[in-house]
């Protein structure tokens, strides 16, 4: 059945380390986001992408890239530049027309060793 | 700025009773609005949602209104049960926008049973 899967659940990251979170979803859509969630604050957006080799930031870009090589998949790149890098990711998708549903994955937390 | 906001970081009712989670927001563009439900360690999951032209949305145990003059939205449960314990996020969005959506900090709901 159809839906977003990220990968790792968990996964922890080493000072001056580059790490790369999958996202990959085989419900079609053209549009991709990533989102990120502090403790007790709403979700803020990273990049989004409305088609394959488009992509634009978001909110707060800085510290992050993104590539958007393949339809179904998004991944995200937390680079050494991000100093506070621990938070949980949220990958999502829809269809770019407005008022489409966002759905999401399951989430990756990175923690900082 | 914030521009939506959940001023109730969390919010405890008995199984049984209503659930009144409230959002409000500054930006008079957005003229889309949307509830996310969030279990810990899992991805939001779209609840229920609600466009400016109308002032409510009614699913099953579920009702969204909308106060436009306010800038407020609130989401009724009723009866709650334990299983809606999680964190609500309000979210809108504005048609020139795409289909970019801005996030309140979320709710957490416990309905104690």
């Amino acid at each position: 059945d159809g839906g977003i899967t990220q990968s790792p659940k968990y996964l922890f990251r080493k000072e001056g380390q580059n790490v790369t979170l999958s996202c990959e979803q085989n419900l079609n859509h053209d549009a991709m986001y990533w989102y990120r969630q502090d403790p007790g604050q709403g979700l803020r957006l990273i990049y989004y992408s409305q088609i394959v080799n488009d992509f634009q930031k978001g909110d707060i870009a800085e510290g992050y890239s993104v590539s958007r090589e393949k339809k179904e998949s998004f991944p995200l790149t937390v680079t050494s530049a991000q100093k506070n890098p621990t938070a949980f990711y949220l990958c999502a998708s829809s269809i770019p027309r407005n008022r489409e549903t966002q759905y999401f994955g399951p989430g990756t937390r990175l923690l900082v060793l | 700025d914030q521009q939506v906001k959940q001023n109730s970081p969390s919010l405890s009712v008995q199984e049984g009773r209503i659930s009144i989670l409230n959002c409000d927001y500054t930006n008079s563009m957005f003229d889309y609005f949307l509830w996310y439900k969030k279990y810990p360690a899992e991805g939001p999951t779209f609840l229920i949602s609600i466009s400016s032209i109308k002032d409510k949305n009614e699913d099953g145990r579920f009702t969204v209104f909308l106060n436009k003059s306010a800038k407020h939205l609130s989401l009724h449960i009723v009866p709650s049960q334990p299983g809606d314990s999680a964190v609500y996020f309000c979210a809108a969005s504005d048609n020139n926008a795409g289909n970019m959506l801005t996030f309140g900090g979320g709710t957490r709901l416990m309905v104690k049973p």
